[in-house]
Protein backbone atom coordinates (compact mmCIF):
# COMPACT_ATOMS: atom_id res chain seq x y z
CA UNK A 1 0.00 0.00 0.00
CA UNK A 2 1.16 3.43 -0.57
CA UNK A 3 0.80 6.02 1.85
CA UNK A 4 2.20 10.06 2.36
CA UNK A 5 3.78 11.59 5.04
CA UNK A 6 3.65 15.76 5.30
CA UNK A 7 5.79 16.19 8.30
CA UNK A 8 4.83 19.98 8.80
CA UNK A 9 1.29 20.83 9.47
CA UNK A 10 1.93 24.56 9.26
CA UNK A 11 4.46 26.96 7.76
CA UNK A 12 4.32 30.34 8.51
CA UNK A 13 6.28 32.46 5.95
CA UNK A 14 6.64 36.24 5.48
CA UNK A 15 5.67 37.20 1.57
CA UNK A 16 8.22 37.30 -0.88
CA UNK A 17 10.04 35.00 1.03
CA UNK A 18 11.14 31.69 -0.77
CA UNK A 19 9.16 28.35 0.85
CA UNK A 20 9.23 25.01 0.76
CA UNK A 21 6.55 22.23 1.92
CA UNK A 22 7.73 18.74 2.06
CA UNK A 23 6.17 15.74 1.19
CA UNK A 24 7.89 11.92 1.21
CA UNK A 25 5.86 8.95 -0.18
CA UNK A 26 6.22 5.12 0.91
CA UNK A 27 5.48 2.53 -2.15
CA UNK A 28 6.62 -1.02 -3.39
CA UNK A 29 5.98 -0.19 -6.49
CA UNK A 30 6.10 2.75 -9.21
CA UNK A 31 3.75 5.79 -8.72
CA UNK A 32 2.49 8.95 -10.21
CA UNK A 33 2.72 11.90 -7.37
CA UNK A 34 0.74 15.40 -7.03
CA UNK A 35 0.47 18.48 -5.39
CA UNK A 36 -2.80 20.42 -4.86
CA UNK A 37 -4.07 23.20 -3.15
CA UNK A 38 -7.36 24.12 -1.18
CA UNK A 39 -8.86 27.77 -0.52
CA UNK A 40 -10.84 27.81 1.82
CA UNK A 41 -14.41 26.71 1.36
CA UNK A 42 -13.29 25.49 -2.46
CA UNK A 43 -12.29 22.16 -3.36
CA UNK A 44 -8.81 20.67 -4.31
CA UNK A 45 -6.58 22.56 -7.60
CA UNK A 46 -4.28 20.48 -9.57
CA UNK A 47 -0.92 22.21 -9.31
CA UNK A 48 1.50 19.68 -10.56
CA UNK A 49 2.16 16.47 -11.54
CA UNK A 50 4.62 13.65 -11.89
CA UNK A 51 4.04 10.88 -14.33
CA UNK A 52 7.51 10.26 -15.70
CA UNK A 53 10.53 11.95 -17.02
CA UNK A 54 12.27 14.98 -15.58
CA UNK A 55 12.72 15.20 -11.97
CA UNK A 56 11.81 18.87 -11.54
CA UNK A 57 7.97 19.68 -12.47
CA UNK A 58 6.36 22.86 -13.44
CA UNK A 59 3.41 23.84 -11.94
CA UNK A 60 0.65 26.57 -11.94
CA UNK A 61 1.24 29.86 -9.76
CA UNK A 62 4.93 29.40 -9.81
CA UNK A 63 5.09 26.47 -7.71
CA UNK A 64 8.02 23.52 -8.67
CA UNK A 65 8.49 20.42 -7.28
CA UNK A 66 11.26 17.84 -7.64
CA UNK A 67 11.29 13.98 -7.56
CA UNK A 68 13.94 12.27 -5.71
CA UNK A 69 13.49 8.91 -6.06
CA UNK A 70 16.19 7.58 -3.76
CA UNK A 71 14.75 9.65 -0.98
CA UNK A 72 11.27 8.90 -1.75
CA UNK A 73 10.61 12.47 -1.38
CA UNK A 74 8.48 15.18 -3.61
CA UNK A 75 9.19 18.50 -2.13
CA UNK A 76 6.96 21.68 -3.26
CA UNK A 77 8.80 24.57 -3.59
CA UNK A 78 8.26 28.47 -4.95
CA UNK A 79 11.00 31.31 -4.53
CA UNK A 80 9.06 34.17 -4.03
CA UNK A 81 5.48 33.45 -2.20
CA UNK A 82 2.93 36.16 -2.35
CA UNK A 83 -0.30 36.95 0.18
CA UNK A 84 -2.56 34.68 -2.04
CA UNK A 85 -0.54 32.10 -1.49
CA UNK A 86 -2.21 31.34 1.67
CA UNK A 87 -4.03 28.06 1.46
CA UNK A 88 -3.66 23.86 2.37
CA UNK A 89 -1.61 21.98 -0.13
CA UNK A 90 -1.70 18.05 -0.35
CA UNK A 91 0.81 16.19 -1.64
CA UNK A 92 -0.98 13.02 -2.89
CA UNK A 93 0.22 9.34 -4.76
CA UNK A 94 -1.66 7.28 -6.98
CA UNK A 95 0.01 3.86 -7.90
CA UNK A 96 1.08 3.21 -11.41
CA UNK A 97 -2.24 0.67 -12.99
CA UNK A 98 -4.91 -0.76 -11.88
CA UNK A 99 -5.86 0.70 -8.70
CA UNK A 100 -7.18 4.53 -9.34
CA UNK A 101 -7.51 5.79 -5.76
CA UNK A 102 -5.59 9.10 -4.65
CA UNK A 103 -3.56 8.35 -1.50
CA UNK A 104 -3.15 11.93 0.63
CA UNK A 105 -1.31 13.37 2.83
CA UNK A 106 -2.59 15.05 6.11
CA UNK A 107 -2.05 18.72 4.20
CA UNK A 108 0.22 21.57 5.14
CA UNK A 109 -1.04 24.69 5.83
CA UNK A 110 0.58 27.59 4.34
CA UNK A 111 0.21 30.92 6.06
CA UNK A 112 1.60 33.75 4.32
CA UNK A 113 2.18 37.50 6.22
CA UNK A 114 3.02 40.77 5.29
CA UNK B 1 -14.26 23.80 -20.42
CA UNK B 2 -16.89 23.90 -17.48
CA UNK B 3 -14.80 22.13 -14.19
CA UNK B 4 -16.29 19.34 -12.07
CA UNK B 5 -19.64 20.49 -10.81
CA UNK B 6 -21.58 19.33 -7.15
CA UNK B 7 -24.98 19.83 -5.70
CA UNK B 8 -26.24 21.12 -3.35
CA UNK B 9 -22.94 23.14 -1.77
CA UNK B 10 -24.44 22.52 1.66
CA UNK B 11 -26.94 19.82 3.23
CA UNK B 12 -28.11 19.83 6.50
CA UNK B 13 -29.76 16.53 7.91
CA UNK B 14 -30.54 14.19 11.07
CA UNK B 15 -29.30 11.61 12.46
CA UNK B 16 -31.07 8.00 10.71
CA UNK B 17 -31.82 10.22 7.60
CA UNK B 18 -30.46 9.92 4.29
CA UNK B 19 -28.28 12.11 1.85
CA UNK B 20 -27.99 12.20 -1.82
CA UNK B 21 -25.18 14.08 -3.04
CA UNK B 22 -24.44 14.81 -6.90
CA UNK B 23 -21.19 15.46 -9.42
CA UNK B 24 -21.23 16.14 -12.82
CA UNK B 25 -17.68 15.27 -14.45
CA UNK B 26 -15.71 17.29 -16.93
CA UNK B 27 -16.78 16.50 -20.40
CA UNK B 28 -15.31 13.81 -21.87
CA UNK B 29 -14.34 12.31 -18.67
CA UNK B 30 -15.66 8.70 -17.59
CA UNK B 31 -14.18 8.43 -14.01
CA UNK B 32 -15.92 9.48 -11.06
CA UNK B 33 -14.49 9.27 -7.84
CA UNK B 34 -15.79 10.30 -4.48
CA UNK B 35 -13.63 11.67 -1.44
CA UNK B 36 -14.51 12.12 2.06
CA UNK B 37 -12.70 15.47 3.98
CA UNK B 38 -13.85 15.03 7.58
CA UNK B 39 -12.63 16.99 10.59
CA UNK B 40 -9.46 15.50 11.84
CA UNK B 41 -9.02 12.51 9.31
CA UNK B 42 -8.19 13.97 6.14
CA UNK B 43 -9.08 13.37 2.71
CA UNK B 44 -10.49 9.60 2.31
CA UNK B 45 -11.35 7.81 -0.59
CA UNK B 46 -14.80 6.33 -0.93
CA UNK B 47 -15.48 5.11 -4.36
CA UNK B 48 -14.59 4.94 -7.91
CA UNK B 49 -16.52 4.26 -10.96
CA UNK B 50 -16.36 4.07 -14.66
CA UNK B 51 -17.97 3.58 -17.32
CA UNK B 52 -21.17 3.00 -15.41
CA UNK B 53 -19.48 0.26 -13.36
CA UNK B 54 -18.31 0.23 -9.29
CA UNK B 55 -14.56 -0.37 -9.66
CA UNK B 56 -13.46 0.21 -6.24
CA UNK B 57 -14.46 1.24 -2.76
CA UNK B 58 -12.44 2.16 0.13
CA UNK B 59 -12.91 1.56 3.53
CA UNK B 60 -16.66 2.77 4.70
CA UNK B 61 -19.76 0.80 5.34
CA UNK B 62 -22.50 -0.68 3.30
CA UNK B 63 -24.39 2.60 4.12
CA UNK B 64 -22.32 4.57 1.78
CA UNK B 65 -23.46 3.68 -1.59
CA UNK B 66 -23.50 5.33 -4.96
CA UNK B 67 -24.15 5.14 -8.79
CA UNK B 68 -23.00 6.54 -11.98
CA UNK B 69 -25.47 7.41 -14.80
CA UNK B 70 -24.85 7.00 -18.95
CA UNK B 71 -24.19 10.81 -19.27
CA UNK B 72 -21.15 10.02 -16.47
CA UNK B 73 -22.89 12.14 -13.84
CA UNK B 74 -23.04 10.49 -10.19
CA UNK B 75 -24.88 10.23 -7.08
CA UNK B 76 -23.57 9.59 -3.97
CA UNK B 77 -26.04 7.88 -1.50
CA UNK B 78 -25.26 7.75 2.47
CA UNK B 79 -27.90 6.21 4.45
CA UNK B 80 -28.79 5.89 8.17
CA UNK B 81 -27.03 9.43 8.56
CA UNK B 82 -24.55 9.33 11.76
CA UNK B 83 -23.09 12.57 13.18
CA UNK B 84 -19.38 11.54 11.80
CA UNK B 85 -20.60 11.42 8.53
CA UNK B 86 -20.18 15.16 8.75
CA UNK B 87 -17.65 16.70 6.34
CA UNK B 88 -16.87 17.87 2.89
CA UNK B 89 -17.73 15.21 0.12
CA UNK B 90 -15.47 15.64 -2.72
CA UNK B 91 -15.68 14.71 -6.16
CA UNK B 92 -13.44 14.33 -8.82
CA UNK B 93 -13.25 13.08 -12.73
CA UNK B 94 -10.34 11.46 -14.81
CA UNK B 95 -9.99 10.04 -18.23
CA UNK B 96 -8.48 7.24 -19.28
CA UNK B 97 -8.08 5.38 -15.91
CA UNK B 98 -6.29 2.73 -17.51
CA UNK B 99 -3.28 4.24 -18.16
CA UNK B 100 -3.24 5.57 -14.19
CA UNK B 101 -1.84 8.75 -15.30
CA UNK B 102 -4.44 10.96 -16.08
CA UNK B 103 -4.85 13.77 -13.01
CA UNK B 104 -8.53 13.91 -11.10
CA UNK B 105 -9.83 17.18 -10.97
CA UNK B 106 -11.78 18.12 -8.49
CA UNK B 107 -15.31 20.14 -7.79
CA UNK B 108 -15.77 22.27 -4.66
CA UNK B 109 -17.83 19.17 -2.73
CA UNK B 110 -20.48 19.36 -0.36
CA UNK B 111 -20.61 20.15 2.56
CA UNK B 112 -22.99 17.54 4.81
CA UNK B 113 -23.57 18.52 8.25
CA UNK B 114 -25.79 15.97 10.71
CA UNK B 115 -27.50 17.57 13.62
Amino acid sequence: AQSVTQLDSQVPVFEEAPVELRCNYSSSVSVYLFWYVQYPNQGLQLLLKYLSGSTLVKGINGFEAEFNKSQTSFHLRKPSVHISDTAEYFCAVKRGTGFQKLVFGTGTRLLVSP
Amino acid sequence: EAGVTQSPTHLIKTRGQQATLRCSPISGHTSVYWYQQALGLGLQFLLWYDEGEERNRGNFPPRFSGRQFPNYSSELNVNALELEDSALYLCASSNNPGTGNQPQHFGDGTRLSIL
